[in-house]
C-alpha cells in the first residue's frame, strides 16, 4: 500500500518568515495530494490540495508543489502569522477504491511573534 | 448543513466494556471513514466504506467493527475495550453523488479513554 513520510516533525519560524514542509510518497499511481491543518483540540481541515496533472497550486499565502518523478510534494507558507501555528498533515490517495488517503505523521509548526 | 457529526464527544470506558461511536453526514457523500489519532501522532485509518453496503479494513482494524447503516450513517463499535484503544476517533466523508470529489471532511472527533 501507499506510504507517506513527512518532514520535519517540528518547525519553528519567526513571524513573517516562510515555512516549508516536505512529504514523499511510495505509490507512483497516487493522483491526489491534500494538506490538512489541525489546531489544538480541533478537527483536521483541508487548506489546499493538488492533483497529479498539476505541478503547482497557490492560494494566497500558501502553495503546494508536486514532483511526480521524485514522488514528493511540499507545502509552502509565506509571511507566516501566529495563527498559522498548528499541526499540518500531508496525505496521498493511492490506487485503492473509496478515495482512501494515507497520511503523513504531521508537522507541528510554531510561529514566534 | 451540519457536515459530519459525531457522538459522543467524550467517553470513558473500563477495560472490557463495549460501545458504539456514531457518525452521520448530510452532504450526500458516498464514502465514509473512521480514523484514530493518538497523542502527537498522525491519522490512522481503521475502517472505511467506499459506498453504501460496503465496508473494508484500513491500517489498524483489530478490535473494531463497523456498520454502514445507510448512506448517511457509519458507526464504529468496540466490542471489548482495551487501554490501547485510548485515542481520539475521527469520522470523515468524501465524494459527492454527482461530480465526485476526493476531499475528505472530518467530524469534530470523539475523545475516548479506556481505564
Amino acid at each position: 500500500g501507499e506510504n507517506v513520510e513527512q518532514h520535519p516533525s517540528t518547525l519553528s519560524v519567526q513571524e513573517g518568515d516562510s515555512a516549508v514542509i516536505k512529504c514523499t510518497y511510495s505509490d507512483s499511481a497516487s493522483n491526489y495530494f491534500p494538506w490538512y491543518k489541525q489546531e489544538l483540540g480541533k478537527r483536521p481541515q483541508l487548506i489546499i490540495d493538488i492533483r497529479s496533472n498539476v505541478g503547482e497550486k497557490k492560494d494566497q499565502r500558501i502553495a503546494v508543489t508536486l514532483n511526480k518523478t521524485a514522488k514528493h510534494f511540499s507545502l509552502h507558507i509565506t509571511e507566516t502569522q501566529p495563527e498559522d501555528s498548528a499541526v499540518y498533515f500531508c496525505a496521498a490517495k493511492g490506487r485503492a477504491a473509496g478515495n482512501k488517503l494515507t497520511f503523513g505523521g504531521g508537522t507541528r509548526v510554531l510561529v514566534k511573534p | 448543513n451540519a457536515g459530519v457529526t459525531q457522538t459522543p464527544k467524550f467517553q470513558v470506558l473500563k477495560t472490557g466494556q463495549s460501545m458504539t461511536l456514531q457518525c452521520a453526514q448530510d452532504m450526500n457523500h458516498n464514502s465514509m471513514y473512521w480514523y484514530r489519532q493518538d497523542p502527537g501522532m498522525g491519522l490512522r485509518l481503521i475502517y472505511y466504506s467506499a459506498s453504501e453496503g460496503t465496508t473494508d479494513k484500513g491500517e489498524v482494524p483489530n478490535g473494531y467493527n463497523v456498520s454502514r447503516l445507510n448512506k448517511r450513517e457509519f458507526s464504529l463499535r468496540l466490542e471489548s475495550a482495551a487501554p490501547s484503544q485510548t485515542s481520539v476517533y475521527f469520522c470523515a466523508s468524501s465524494g459527492l453523488a454527482a461530480g465526485g470529489t476526493d476531499t475528505q471532511y472530518f467530524g469534530p472527533g470523539t475523545r475516548l479513554t479506556v481505564l
